[in-house]
Formats: structure tokens, sequence, C-alpha cells
């Protein structure tokens, strides 16, 4: 079946821009994850849903980061005021009820 | 929160040799899995293993709970296993993933 799509795959954003990121996860898959994965660095998490409810958002830089999933199914991350150190790939990860994750091809962020 | 740790940080090897991955790990998890990330960023799910051993093909894993670590074991290694290894770990269900840096392989024909 379909994996976990992301889109856009490559956004360029001049700092100060607001970027909008989707993920569309497996069907049927209850969890969803973002992550961000700097340069030479492993994945970073960022924030989990469960279903619609956002359950852990400890991971979100500032609050200038901003997640939903409004009807259990597509997320989207929203970064505000893009600022360069935001530059990074974002990855979005989904689950069914046991604990493995399947990933996106990610989103590569470059803000200039 | 909890540490991974992966070795050896890079890794060179001719083509069919064999190389063993290492991730060691801070806490008790249960939830462990090892990731190949090829050259276009992709990270591909290949086991996921909080204990005991798996194989698949020329890859198998072990991870031994009570003593927090794992093994990634590559034989017969091919050029397109290039690329980098994460090991990433998670507690509880459905619960976010700590990864280690990563194992940059290559190799060579």
């Amino acid at each position: 079946g379909a994996g976990v799509s992301q889109s856009p795959r490559y956004k360029v954003a001049k700092r100060g821009q607001d970027v909008a990121l989707r993920c569309d996860p497996i069907s049927g898959h209850v969890s969803l994850f973002w992550y961000q994965q700097a340069l030479g660095q492993g994945p970073e998490f960022l924030t989990y849903f469960q279903n619609e409810a956002q359950l852990d958002k400890s991971g979100l830089p500032s609050d200038r980061f901003f997640a939903e999933r409004p009807e259990g199914s597509v997320s989207t991350l929203k970064i505000q005021r893009t600022q360069q150190e935001d530059s990074a790939v974002y990855l979005c990860a989904s689950s069914l009820r046991s604990y493995e994750q399947y990933f996106g091809p990610g989103t590569r962020l470059t803000v200039t | 929160g909890i540490q991974v740790e992966q070795s050896p940080p890079d890794l060179i090897l001719q083509e069919g040799a064999n190389s063993t991955l290492r991730c060691n790990f801070s806490d008790s998890v249960n939830n462990l899995q090892w990731f190949h990330q090829n050259p276009w960023g992709q990270l591909i799910n290949l086991f996921y293993i909080p204990s005991g051993t798996k194989q698949n093909g020329r890859l198998s894993a072990t991870t031994v709970a009570t003593e927090r670590y794992s093994l990634l074991y590559i034989s017969s290694s091919q050029t397109t296993d290039s690329g980098v290894y994460f090991c990433a770990v998670g507690v509880g269900a459905n619960s976010k993933l700590t990864f280690g840096k990563g194992i940059t392989l290559s190799v060579r024909p």
C-alpha cells in the first residue's frame, strides 16, 4: 500500500516568511509524529498526535512552530516568521497500534 | 532523557565484507528500530527489534535489552548498502523515538 507522503519535497523561504508543510500518513494509522533533522544529525522529535489530539509537543523549538491534525488524518506543520536556524529536513512518521514508525521522504526547508 | 550512542561513527568496507554496527542506550526501552537512510534522505525501516534476534536476507539484528545494546549485522556487503544507519529507541506505546547520531557506511566496489 501507499506509504507516508509529504509535500512539498523542497521549500525555499525568505527569512520572515510563514511556511506550511503537509503530511499524509498511512491510511488507518492513528499516531503521527513530526521530527526535524539538521544536516549531519539524527532526527529529533517535535510533536506527536493520536488521532486529532496533540498529546506531546515538547520538542517544538519555539512558539513560532505550530502543528495540527484536525480530522485525525492529514497533518500540517506551520512555521511562522522563519529564521535561518529553521533550515532542516522535516520528517513525518506514522504508526498503527504497534510501536513501529514509518517515515515519509521529508521536506527540505531552506531559509535564505 | 534517554541517550543513544552508535559506533563506529564511520565505516568503510570493500564489497563482500561483513560488518557489525552497535547501538548502546542508557535506559530501558520498549521500542527499538534500525533504519537505513539512503542518499535521497528516505528513512527505510530495517528492523523493529526491542529484544531478541531477527534476520532479513543479508541483514540481521540482535537486541539485548537487559544490557542495553543492539547490534546490526551486514553480511556480504554491496555498494547499495552505503548510506547512514540509525538506531532509534522509545519508551511507552506510540511514543517519540530518540535517534543516535548515525553510522555512515561506505561500501567500495
